[in-house]
């Protein structure tokens, strides 16, 4: 089973900063790749797919890059209502749908 | 609108079995995969399980393969999960996902609000 390592754990930003979020799969995952935003008590949020599209009303102070084993998403500079858990998930190999275990962008 | 309406969740000892459904409106369900994504308390989400939209070509993580079935009816547009022989750790809220395409090596676009399985000692 594939598996996606997202680093780091927990990233401390200040409001206005920008931040880097780095996602690696174990094996090429080619660009199939998406990114989530989790808040608490929330459903996940669709940012980004096909590892560098935006999702519909997703702003553009996110971007997603990469391809084969190694991402980013960018937040380019974090306003208050993106302090939560991003998530990315590989599509492209068997079993499809693996998630990375998260990266917790907290405030500063 | 999409809607995603899960059920069957609840208290379980181990060992033992729950049936999950997860009825959808406001789409073509036949025309898409769709999928189980669970979340333990305080932790990452997991993705579960898929199924693509005929219901011809089926996903499990390593975790529940063996133990759990997904399955779905295009013709009540609903999708299920069979869960037997639990065990603590799956301890989650289960959540229904509708993935893009037909195919399920695509992302998800509309989740549910999921359905809490907890385990009585």
């Amino acid at each position: 089973e594939i598996v996606m390592t997202q680093s780091p754990a927990t990233l401390s930003v200040s409001p206005g900063e920008g931040a880097t979020l780095s996602c690696r799969a174990s094996q090429s995952v080619s660009s199939n790749l998406a990114w989530y935003q989790q808040k608490p008590g929330q459903v996940p949020r669709l940012l980004i797919y096909g590892a560098s599209t935006r999702a519909n009303g997703i702003p553009a102070r996110f971007s997603g890059s990469g391809s084969g084993t190694e991402f980013t998403l960018t937040i380019s500079s974090l306003q208050s209502e993106d302090f939560a858990v991003y998530y990315c998930q590989q599509y492209n190999s068997w079993p499809p749908g693996t998630f990375g275990q998260g990266t917790q962008v907290e405030i500063k | 609108e999409v809607l995603l309406v899960e059920s069957g969740g609840g208290l379980v000892q181990p060992g033992g079995s729950l049936r999950l459904s997860c009825a959808a409106s406001g789409f073509t369900f036949s025309s898409y995969a769709m999928g189980w994504v669970r979340q333990a308390p305080g932790k990452g989400l997991e993705w579960v399980s898929s199924i693509d939209g005929r219901g011809g070509s089926t996903y499990y993580a390593d975790s529940v393969k063996g133990r759990f079935t997904i399955s779905r009816d295009n013709s009540k547009n609903t999708l299920y999960l069979q869960m037997d022989s639990l065990r603590a750790e799956d301890t989650a809220v289960y959540t229904c996902a509708k993935l893009r395409s037909t195919s399920c090596y695509t992302w998800v676009d509309c989740w549910g609000q999921g359905t809490l399985v907890t385990f009585s000692s």
